[in-house]
């Protein structure tokens, strides 16, 4: 199969920062998803990657390591509003569907 | 602005219920999509299509089907509902089919539903 695996849950401080990572499998890659979902609430968009490095977003950055099968997202300067559901997502080279990951449930504590 | 809109934010149906989920977009994408989410085991492809009247079977697609009579509007339907089809169910679209450029899928608010 094509297995996406991310931690189920972590929790940051208020302004610190946290990285949430993403490993899949590698064969038949064709780019990475990163979504946030609050509860109850459809996903929004965050970021894509499809080469290898880092893209800056504001507050939120993510990186993939495409030969290591391997990504993650870093927000800084956490904030009350972060606390979500953070869902990786692999684009894999047969028909366009995304394969997610079950997410990773973050919580910001004061 | 970007909509994908579904029928419904709650539903409750009794088992052998015959169900019909709606979903429509207006940005004339052409892939569409019918996912579950369910706690802990994260967002699963049900089905999916890429054209009018054009469908792919997904990761979970039994006791479903769907529908793509025209481009904006994907129906899934639950022939015969059963309590374990209890879920929140979402509904994306998304642009051409892949080319290797930046395109993302846009989701619907979701429908909760529940099968008693």
């Amino acid at each position: 199969g094509q297995n996406i695996d991310q931690p189920t849950e972590m929790t940051a401080t208020e302004g610190a920062i946290v990285q949430i990572n993403c490993t899949y499998q590698t064969s038949g890659f064709n780019g990475l998803f990163w979504y946030q979902q609050h509860a109850g609430e459809a996903p929004t968009f965050l970021s894509y990657n499809v080469l290898d490095g880092l893209e800056e977003k504001g507050r939120f950055s993510s990186f993939l390591s495409r030969s290591k099968g391997y990504s993650y997202l870093l927000l800084k300067e956490l904030q009350m509003k972060d606390s979500a559901s953070y869902l990786c997502a692999v684009y894999y080279n047969q028909g366009g569907k995304l394969i997610f990951g079950q997410g990773t449930e973050l919580s910001v504590k004061p | 602005d970007v909509k994908v809109t579904q029928s419904s934010r709650y539903l409750v149906k009794r088992t052998g219920e015959k169900v019909f989920l709606e979903c429509v977009q207006d940005m004339d994408h052409e892939n569409m999509f019918w996912y579950r989410q369910d706690p802990g085991l994260g967002l699963r492809l049900i089905y999916f299509s890429y054209d009018v009247k054009m469908k792919e079977k997904g990761d979970i697609p039994e006791g479903y089907s769907v529908s793509r009579e025209k481009k904006e509007r994907f129906s899934l339907i639950l022939e015969s509902a059963s309590t374990n089809q209890t879920s929140m169910y979402l509904c994306a679209s998304s642009t051409d089919p892949p080319t290797g450029n930046q395109e993302t899928q846009y989701f619907g608010p979701g429908t909760r539903l529940l099968v008693l």
